[in-house]
């Protein structure tokens, strides 16, 4: 059964820094590229961040860039979302999610871990 | 980056309605992807590659689509169909989603 199990998630106040993890099991984690998606308190999904399988090719979208670090140790078949310089509109719940195809859909998502950037 | 616009953003449905939800690209994509979000939950993938369903969905779910105009139909609504429905592409970078149909059932 694939698993995605997110942690790591709190309350951080602004310009702060946290780091996520998500760990996988149920699957050859080294064989697929992962991302970050995160759902804002008004319910938008957005995608924050990308790393291909063997974690030599990352993307982020602009709003994010510069911040955010994904990451991945394949030998401990988990993945990582370091956080920098966090704003309120950083708040979400964030999840994990697996590419599932070529086309680009994500086949499995995690139960997500919230972030919270307030003073 | 491509904007997905999904309408309605509400509905409603008896039990036994046929529904049709649809998610317009400002730009033309090749595949669009469905998502089924349930309160509390994370979103699961339904339909993928614009008209395979995922597996264990219903087959009273269909979708279709092509180029701009893209859309996810339920022959027959049953209650636990009641969710929010978010689109979602990756035929260009950034992959982005619509605002989501919240769907409730009459």
């Amino acid at each position: 059964e694939v698993k995605l199990v997110e942690s790591g998630g709190g309350l951080v106040q602004p310009g702060g820094s946290l780091k996520l993890s998500c760990a996988a099991s149920g699957f050859t984690f080294s064989s697929y590229t992962m991302s970050w998606v995160r759902q804002t308190p008004e319910k938008r999904l957005e995608w924050v961040a990308y790393i291909s399988n063997g974690g030599g090719s990352t993307y982020y979208p602009d709003t994010v860039k510069g911040r955010f670090t994904i990451s991945r140790d394949n030998a401990k078949n988990t993945l990582y979302l370091q956080m920098s310089s966090l704003k309120s509109e950083d708040t979400a719940m964030y999840y994990c999610a697996r590419r599932g195809d070529y086309y680009g859909s994500f086949d499995y998502w995690g139960q997500g871990t919230t972030l919270t950037v307030s003073s | 980056q491509i904007v997905l616009t999904q309408s309605p953003a509400i509905m409603s449905a008896s039990p036994g309605e046929k529904v049709t939800m649809t998610c317009s690209a400002s730009s033309s994509v090749s595949y669009m992807h469905w998502y089924q979000q349930k309160s509390g939950t994370s979103p699961k993938r339904w339909i993928y590659d614009t008209s395979k369903l995922a597996s264990g969905v219903p087959a009273r779910f269909s979708g279709s689509g092509s180029g701009t105009s893209y859309s996810l139909t339920i022959s027959s609504m049953e209650a636990e169909d009641a969710a929010t429905y978010y689109c979602q592409q990756w035929s260009s970078n950034p992959p982005t989603f619509g605002a989501g149909t919240k769907l409730e059932l009459k």
